[in-house]
């Protein structure tokens, strides 16, 4: 069974700060998803990685397969980029589901 | 841009009640997925379905949950007695054979009373 754990569970910001969330998985993974959910609760996907470095806009995600480990950065954070931020690891074997993290609440203050 | 879109956005019932939750993929997408947040709580896997049949399910996934595609574009979770612990934000997602990329639609909140 995967364990899926992300820090900081809570960030707070000033706009412009360089941000980083921290992902770490227990077992080795096909594909790991970062996440984000809307205060209203809807959740819009960022970047699906299996290996490497993804970047879009001023989103960066990175993983490393033999730490297992991820990292998901915002550069120049903006108030609008405030949301939970989620980690999810697909498991190898034909394994659909996704085994999702806590979540990392960020506030980017103005 | 293509959505998944769910309906209802909130539904109130009363313990027992059976309660069907809709959604509606992508269209060219193959794969299909029900999750769950209960308030507070991590997003948990439900039940997946690919051609036409369940692929893949969780222990949460008993005999009181079903899922069908009724018609070429409806997703279906039925919750056939509910219980008070079935309050939650149900999400349906859907992916397609190539990419694996998961769109989620906003969610469906169900308050058991």
């Amino acid at each position: 069974k995967n364990e899926v754990e992300q820090s900081p569970q809570n960030l707070t910001a000033q706009e412009g700060e360089f941000i980083t969330i921290n992902c770490s998985y227990s077992v080795g993974i096909s594909a790991l998803h970062w996440l984000q959910q809307h205060p209203g609760g809807g959740i819009v996907s960022l970047f699906m990685l299996s290996s490497g470095k993804k970047k879009h806009g001023r989103l960066i995600a990175t993983i490393n397969i033999q730490e297992k480990h991820s990292s998901l950065h915002i550069t120049a954070s903006h108030p609008r980029d405030s949301a939970v931020y989620i980690c999810a690891v697909k498991g190898f074997q034909g394994a659909q589901k996704l085994v999702f993290g806590q979540g990392t609440r960020l506030t980017i203050n103005p | 841009e293509p959505e998944v879109t769910q309906t209802p956005s909130h539904q109130v019932t009363q313990m027992g009640q059976e309660v069907i939750l809709r959604c509606v993929p992508i269209s060219n997408h193959l794969y299909f997925y029900w999750y769950r947040q209960i308030l507070g709580q991590k997003v948990e896997f439900l039940v997946s379905f690919y051609n036409n049949e369940i692929s893949e399910k969780s222990e949460i996934f008993d005999d009181q949950f079903s899922v069908e595609r009724p018609d070429g574009s409806n997703f279906t979770l039925k919750i056939r007695s509910t219980k008070l612990e079935d309050s939650a934000m149900y999400f349906c997602a859907s992916s397609g054979l190539v990419s694996g990329e998961l769109f989620f639609g906003e969610g469906s909140r169900l308050t058991v009373l």
